[in-house]
């Protein structure tokens, strides 16, 4: 009930190329779903986050789309650069519970 | 710039040692931290909640006398890890929620430890 399921566990794109990572959740009580980036020996950099009000948010290259019946939300990545390269989490937090809850990470490769 | 920020960035200790990691908000008091821990490739483990003048809540398995937290302002929180062994080096991260937005919350660079 707790969980976040993401996928795929790891993606290699072309440059300029649109990858999308997918998570999945069950609790319907969660109403906050950020993504995180993380380089290696970096701590986890907040990208960009959505709540169950919209089914898309756009800053810069990253989108989010939501889907909230469905139980479902996806990280785009537009123009993909090398740059890009990194590993991605998909969260999710219900107001109240405090913690958030990580899907498994997904290994980003752009390749030039 | 860094809004959550953890010292050290690196530590090694001899086995049977305590080491302390600190974790500070810069610009802005954080009533909640959180401990995380990071094996290689993996996801990150929530190790436990750190409210601000009260004990920490540890999740399931997480030992509270080995990993002691405290946070003792609302700018501070620290993670020592007490009579430490080679299976406890790791990579320890903090993250600190910002009032204000209550579900944003940010992360430190990290802490990588090794227990020799």
């Amino acid at each position: 009930q707790q969980q976040v399921k993401q996928s795929p566990q790891s993606l290699i794109v072309q440059k300029g190329g649109i990858p999308i990572i997918n998570c999945a959740y069950e609790n319907t009580a969660f109403d906050y779903f950020p993504w995180y980036q993380q380089f290696p020996g970096k701590g986890p950099a907040l990208l960009i986050a959505i709540r169950p009000d919209v089914s898309e948010k756009k800053e810069g290259r990253f989108t989010i789309s939501f889907n909230k019946s469905a139980k479902q939300f996806s990280l785009h990545i537009m123009d993909s650069q090398p740059g890009d390269s990194a590993t991605y989490f998909c969260a999710a937090s219900s107001t109240g519970a405090q913690k958030l809850v990580f899907g498994q990470g997904t290994r980003l490769t752009i390749n030039p | 710039g860094a809004v959550v920020s953890q010292h050290p960035s690196r530590v090694i200790c001899k086995s049977g040692t305590s080491v302390k990691i600190e974790c500070r908000s810069l610009d802005f008091q954080a009533t909640t931290m959180f401990w995380y821990r990071q094996f290689p490739k993996q996801s990150l483990m929530l190790m436990a909640t750190s409210n601000e003048g009260s004990k920490a809540t540890y999740e399931q398995g997480v030992e509270k006398d080995k990993f002691l937290i405290n946070h003792a302002s609302l700018t501070l929180s620290t993670l020592t890890v007490t009579s430490a062994h080679p299976e406890d080096s790791s990579f320890y991260i903090c993250s600190a929620r910002r009032p204000g937005n209550s579900d944003t919350i940010y992360f430190g660079e990290g802490s990588w430890l090794t227990v020799v």
